[in-house]
């Protein structure tokens, strides 16, 4: 079956460090990849995806690449704020399924 | 455009009571998913309705039901409710479509005691 897996959390950083987030996974087919953000108190928000091998996703700053070689999808930021703390979530839809694989979510938190 | 909403947004019931979540979907959505997101866990899917009909089961026993009306909003209930039941439910709206992205609301904390 499908399966995600992130690194435990949480993750501390001082604002303006980079930002590194481990997400790999297991799927049949080729599926579709995404990184989700909850901020405290809210429900999840699209954060990027990328639908097929070596495509990157981006946005806000943050990027991750779809390597199919390794089956994984890292988070990266090459600067982050105070303002990103949050527990983001990595996920997979495979080809036959509407519907997202989650993985346990990894609390970000930054300090000024 | 109010995006997903979800009623209530807490609540407190007893063991063996039952309970009925809402959701109301994105304008121009008609499928709803929900999900249960246990403490320091990542989201578990529930089902999803499209169409008024349950199109797809997540690993969830038959004390989860759920409808979706016509105006494409949904419930969630929840019969003979366990300690473990305990859980903030999300509900997901999106436009249907395999690759459509899927929209959450902030969701509702269920506490049972």
């Amino acid at each position: 079956g499908n399966s995600v897996t992130q690194m435990e959390g949480p993750v501390t950083l001082s604002e303006e460090a980079f930002l590194t987030i481990n997400c790999t996974y297991t799927a049949t087919g080729y599926p579709s990849l995404f990184w989700y953000v909850q901020y405290p108190g809210e429900g999840l928000q699209l954060l990027l995806k990328a639908t097929k091998a070596d495509d990157k996703g981006s946005n806000k700053g943050f990027e991750a690449t779809y390597r199919k070689e390794t089956t994984s999808f890292h988070l990266e930021k090459g600067s982050v704020q105070v303002s990103d703390s949050a527990v983001y979530f990595c996920a997979l839809r495979s080809g036959g399924s509407y519907i997202p694989t989650f993985g346990r979510g990894t609390s970000l938190i930054v300090h000024p | 455009d109010a995006g997903v909403t979800q009623s209530p947004t807490h609540l407190i019931k007893t063991r063996g009571q039952q309970v009925t979540l809402r959701c109301s979907p994105k304008s121009g959505h008609d499928t709803v998913s929900w999900y249960q997101q246990a403490l320091g866990q990542g989201p578990q899917f529930i089902f999803q309705y499209y169409e008024e009909e349950e199109r797809q089961r997540g690993n969830f026993p038959d004390r989860f039901s759920g409808h979706q009306f016509p105006n494409y909003s949904s419930e969630l209930n929840v019969n003979a409710l366990l300690l473990g039941d305990s859980a903030l439910y999300l509900c997901a709206s999106s436009g249907g479509g395999q690759g459509s992205e899927a929209f959450f609301g902030q969701g509702t904390r269920l506490t049972v005691v």
